[in-house]
């Protein structure tokens, strides 16, 4: 069964500081990986995917994540936080080539960004 | 191009009522899902459909019921309302083996 983890349900950065919001998965196939945002009573909206091509990603607004096999995590980057940047962020897993495209989510990461 | 449509946006039920979120999409896309959002849980599957006249449950299927009989709509009934299914939710459509969803902006369902 495939899941996801991530750590920190609650970020806190200061505007122009580095974003870091981690994501581990598991899975038994190759995965696809994804961020998606949430931005106050809205729907979610996808950031970046990882669908086994270039391992580093780069998504909307500046964010970016690597994709590591070996520690099997997803983690989310961003070199300078913004204050639009305060939302939550979702990590999601799906198998590659999955008849379904089913997404497994993880409980969400708050990020807050202070003046 | 509107998206992903869902209606009602609030609503409020009391026990044992029972009540169908709409959802709607322009996008022509085959997939469909209804996930329902709850604090510190994230998004869990209720049902998903892969295209017209084809429905499978998802994570927590108990205490809904789904039908798809056009590629646009995908609706969502709950029976026998329980204050456990106080939650927001979202329905959501993609392609096959893409992963990228394109998600409603939610309904928000109280139950008292």
């Amino acid at each position: 069964a495939q899941s996801v983890t991530q750590l920190g349900s609650h970020v806190s950065v200061s505007e122009g500081a580095l974003v870091l919001l981690r994501c581990n998965y598991s899975s038994s196939v190759p995965p696809y990986l994804f961020w998606y945002v949430q931005y106050p009573n809205q729907g979610l909206q996808l950031l970046l995917k990882y669908t086994s091509a270039a391992t580093l990603v780069k998504g909307i607004n500046g964010f970016e994540a690597e994709f590591k096999k070996s520690e099997t995590s997803f983690h989310l980057t961003k070199p300078s936080a913004h204050m639009s940047d305060a939302a939550e962020y979702f990590c999601a897993v799906s198998e590659s080539g999955g008849a379904t495209n089913k997404l497994i989510f993880g409980t969400g990461t708050l990020l807050a960004v202070q003046p | 191009n509107a998206g992903v449509t869902q209606t009602p946006k609030f609503r409020i039920l009391k026990i044992g009522q029972s009540m169908t979120l709409q959802c709607a999409q322009d996008m022509n896309h085959n997939y469909m899902y209804w996930y329902r959002q709850d604090p510190g849980m994230g998004l869990k599957l209720i049902y998903y459909s892969v295209g017209a006249g084809i429905t499978d449950k998802g994570e927590v299927p108990n205490g809904y019921n789904v039908s798809r009989s056009t590629t646009e709509d995908f609706p969502l009934r709950l029976e026998l309302a329980a204050p456990s299914q106080t939650s927001v939710y979202f329905c959501a459509s993609g392609i096959f083996d893409s992963g990228e969803l394109f998600f409603g902006e939610g309904s928000r369902l109280t139950v008292l």
